[in-house]
């Protein structure tokens, strides 16, 4: 039933790890974008696939990896982890095609780096 | 480029008070226009939107009319509740610039009882 999914809801990781979340979508549609919400609820894009190309890469440390190995799922590999990476990631989908431009969230992932 | 401008916060009403927050853009384009929710621990949801100059969406009781002169998008409620409680984003699409929403920064409400 769930439209956007996340997993995992809560990850707690020391830094320096790398670690990975994982999103997946059922409604059918052909973009999928990673969000990135700090402690003050400001909301920062930092990635797009549409049908599995990367098409929006905002100014993101690359040890940030996103990877989208079909249109239905977009993951978000992080690489040795830092303090100021602690937040909450959304995933986020919607039919670039044909649609508007809404958007449809997961429930979030918060990451917690200590 | 495009850019959203909402009230700030926090905004603190009583039960059934009249609500409104405001919300400006900017766009080389013709966006359409979005109000998003998000609830205490959840991921934003979509409450209301409008695609061409003067429509209003609704829904749950809220409002909001796009306004090409004004350039402004502003959600309004008539009586809001406990249960309204939230952090409410003001967003704009641009189909034209790879489908990229822009959002504001958030403005959190709080009714009391």
């Amino acid at each position: 039933d769930t439209a956007v999914s996340q997993t995992p809801k809560y990850l707690v990781t020391q830094m320096g790890n790398d670690k990975s979340i994982k999103c997946e979508q059922n409604l059918g549609h052909d973009t999928m974008y990673w969000y990135k919400q700090d402690s003050k609820k400001f909301l920062k894009i930092m990635f797009s696939y549409n049908n599995k190309e990367l098409i929006i890469n905002e100014t993101v440390p690359n040890r940030f990896s996103p990877k989208s190995p079909d249109k239905a799922h977009l993951n978000l590999h992080i690489n040795s982890l830092e303090l100021g990476d602690s937040a909450v990631y959304f995933c986020a989908s919607s039919q670039r095609s044909r649609g508007r431009g809404e958007q449809y969230f997961g429930p979030g992932t918060r990451l917690t780096v200590t | 480029g495009d850019s959203v401008t909402q009230m700030e916060g926090p905004v603190t009403l009583s039960e059934e008070a009249f609500l409104t927050i405001n919300c400006t853009y900017t766009a080389t384009g013709y966006p359409s226009l979005f109000w998003y929710v998000q609830y205490p621990g959840e991921g934003l949801q979509l409450l209301l939107k409008a695609t061409k100059a003067d429509d209003k969406g609704s829904n749950k009781g809220f409002e909001a009319t796009y306004r090409k002169e004004t350039t402004s998008f502003h959600l309004e409620k008539g009586s809001v509740q406990v249960s309204d409680s939230a952090v409410y984003f003001c967003a704009l699409s641009d189909q034209g610039n790879a489908g990229k929403s822009t959002f504001g920064d958030g403005t959190t409400l709080t009714v009391k009882p």
